[in-house]
């Protein structure tokens, strides 16, 4: 089907172990960004990125890379989890020139 | 950044018109004012934007006060599937071509049947 999909949906994880989460998009999006989401709070900007090869930090980027080698796919690595690190992250594109963005059903990390 | 103020919650009765107030008393000239929704265990989803004119679209209309420092998200007829929180942002003035939005807490708004 068509749209934004994450995987995995639920990980769990422990300290100190390297995790990726997938994020793919089948509308040849331009923009493309990695939010996340803890307990009773709004969503934060982790990173975002214009077009393949053109990636940039945003709010939360510390502990965090990202890579975006295709169009459609920007995978967000965890290169040495921590527990601060245990969230709901979202994935989300948009079209160049527009403002709407398209997001992803999340991903629910935790970290132990 | 500019900065929104919303209700942390509202409540509303199936059927019946809900008015979701957002603050903004800082925005710039080319802010334009976002409204997007979270259902429970989703994804936030686009619902409405606009500069300075009201606006309507299938799922709400967005009333813009004349000084831009307040608007208001309208939801016709509350349905159960309304429930959600609503997030009002302002797309991030220094950022226009990467479209950053930044969002606040958001307003949770419940329907009763």
């Amino acid at each position: 089907d068509a749209g934004i999909t994450q995987s995995p949906r639920y990980k769990i994880t422990e300290t100190g172990r390297q995790v990726t989460l997938m994020c793919h998009q089948t509308w040849s999006h331009s923009y493309m960004f990695w939010y996340r989401q803890d307990l009773g709070h709004g969503l934060r900007l982790i990173y975002y990125s214009a077009a393949a090869d053109i990636t940039d930090k945003g709010e939360v980027p510390d502990g965090y890379v990202v890579s975006r080698s295709k169009t459609e796919n920007f995978p967000l690595t965890l290169e040495s989890a921590t527990r601060s690190q245990t969230s709901v992250y979202f994935c989300a594109s948009r079209i160049s020139g527009t403002d709407t963005q398209y997001f992803g059903p999340g991903t629910r990390l935790t970290v132990l | 950044d500019a900065k929104t103020t919303q209700p942390n919650s509202m409540e509303s009765n199936e059927e019946e018109p809900v008015h979701l107030p957002c603050n903004h008393s800082t925005i710039s000239g080319t802010d334009y004012i976002h409204w997007y929704r979270q259902l429970p265990s989703q994804g936030p989803e686009y619902v409405i934007h606009g500069l300075t004119s009201n606006v309507n679209n299938r799922m709400a209309s967005l009333a813009i006060a004349e000084d831009r420092k307040s608007s208001t998200l309208i939801l016709h007829r509350a349905t159960l599937r309304d429930a959600a929180v609503y997030y009002c942002i302002l797309r991030d003035a220094g950022s226009s071509n990467t479209g950053k939005l930044i969002f606040g807490q958001g307003t949770t708004l419940q329907v009763k049947p």
